[in-house]
């Protein structure tokens, strides 16, 4: 069965401070895919980023970037010069593409940036 | 707008009623997924449809909660003689049904059984 562990359960940061969520996944399977999402204090999940198994080229959009490395079975996000609107709870759940394919969550990291 | 809808935003009800929590998701999706989030938790899959089959419904709790989508597009979990355990938010996202296109979650339905 597939597993994500988000072990950072909430972290708390200055306006302005680099900060990198970790996101850490177990599965068998050879082909499946990772997502973020923003959970912001409304409630909505809000898509961020999906990445392919079979793609380790990492990407930066702005202030976000994000690091897979299927060696240590990764999939980290960093925020760059964070921002209040930055605070949320972030969530990496996991996708197979076959047998399960209901995507699994982790508890989510709550960050909040202080001003 | 074209996101997902979920009414009613907030429901509170007393332990032993009936609730229908009602999702409608982005047009022309066929995959729909309810999961129920409790305080500081993740989402916990609840079940999935593709189009109007219930595909997978392993994470319902109980034979108190009932899902459908008779038509291939709204879907309305239902859940009978709530209990205080009930209480969390519902999410109900829609995918267009492929394996590697995100969901897109509606605001959810926050109950609260009393």
């Amino acid at each position: 069965a597939q597993k994500v562990t988000q072990a950072q359960t909430e972290i708390s940061v200055v306006e302005k401070e680099d900060v990198t969520l970790d996101c850490v996944y177990e599965t068998r399977d050879t082909t499946y895919y990772l997502f973020w999402y923003k959970q912001p204090p409304s409630g909505e999940l809000v898509f961020l980023i999906r990445r392919n198994s079979f793609d380790e080229q990492n990407e930066i959009s702005g202030r976000y970037s994000w690091n897979f490395q299927k060696s240590t079975s990764s999939f980290n996000f960093t925020i760059t010069a964070s921002q209040v609107v930055d605070s949320a709870v972030y969530f990496c759940p996991l996708r197979l593409s076959g047998g399960s394919y209901i995507p699994t969550f982790g508890r989510g990291t709550s960050l909040i940036v202080h001003p | 707008g074209a996101g997902v809808s979920q009414s009613p935003r907030y429901k509170v009800a007393k332990r032993g009623q009936d609730v229908a929590l009602r999702c409608d998701p982005i047009s022309g999706h066929v995959s729909l997924f309810w999961y129920q989030q409790a305080l500081g938790q993740g989402p916990e899959f609840l079940t999935y449809f593709q189009n109007e089959a219930q595909l997978d419904k392993s994470g319902l709790p109980s034979d108190r909660f009932f899902a459908e989508r008779p038509e291939g597009s709204v879907s309305t979990l239902k859940i009978q003689r709530t209990q205080q355990e009930d209480s969390a938010v519902y999410l109900c996202a829609s995918s267009s049904g492929q394996y590697n296109s995100p969901l897109h979650f509606g605001n959810g339905t926050r109950l609260t059984v009393t």
